[in-house]
């Protein structure tokens, strides 16, 4: 079964300061891995995703995330956050079980940008 | 545009009432997908389809029903029997197996009083 473990529930960080909000996931398969952000009273927005090749991947909004194997990790950095990057970000991962897709998130991390 | 339209954006109802919410979707998906979400929490799957006229219970199915009667259509019920239905709940949508993403509608957000 896949897992995924986030293990920061909140991350305050001043405005212009760099960020990492961590992600760690278990699966006994290859799998794919993905960030979200939600904003207030929103759908999820995906902000970029891993699915093979290169292990730094860039999404929208100035995010990346580097795929880790042998650590198990897909850890999102941002050198310089705003104050609209407030939000709760989800990392996800993805697999194939008998039925078809299989999608799990982690509880998520809320990230506050202080002025 | 293509995308995924949920609605209403809010919904009230009483206690013992049946409601369903509405799913759309217009980008040629397969796979849809109902999660719910409650404050300060994840998501939590309820249903699942991975093609028209079939789909599977998710983790909190008890109380809930769906169909899929149409590719872009995936409506949920949440009937009397599920007992705290207040919740956020959210469509989705992917290109699987083709793609691995799912794309999201903005939610609807219901309470039962």
């Amino acid at each position: 079964a896949q897992s995924v473990t986030q293990l920061d529930s909140q991350v305050p960080v001043f405005e212009e300061a760099p960020v990492e909000l961590r992600c760690n996931y278990s699966s006994s398969v290859s799998v794919y891995l993905f960030w979200y952000v939600q904003y207030p009273n929103q759908g999820l927005q995906l902000l970029l995703k891993y699915l093979s090749g290169s292990t730094l991947v860039k999404g929208i909004n100035g995010f990346e995330a580097e795929f880790n194997k042998s650590q198990t990790s897909f850890h999102l950095r941002k050198p310089s956050v705003h104050i609209s990057d407030t939000a709760e970000y989800f990392c996800a991962v993805s697999g194939v079980n008998n039925y078809g897709q299989n999608f799990v998130f982690g509880p998520g991390t809320r990230l506050s940008v202080l002025p | 545009d293509g995308g995924i339209t949920q609605s209403p954006k809010y919904l009230f109802r009483k206690e013992g009432q049946n409601v369903t919410l509405s799913c759309e979707q217009n980008l040629n998906h397969d796979a849809m997908y109902w999660y719910r979400q409650d404050p300060g929490q994840g998501l939590r799957l309820i249903y699942y389809s991975q093609i028209v006229n079939d789909f599977q219970k998710g983790d909190i199915a008890e109380g809930y029903s769906v169909s899929r009667e149409k590719k872009e259509s995936f409506p949920l019920t949440v009937t009397s029997a599920q007992k705290n239905p207040t919740a956020f709940y959210l469509c989705a949508s992917s290109n699987f197996p083709v793609s691995y993403e799912q794309y999201f509608g903005p939610g609807t957000r219901l309470t039962v009083t």
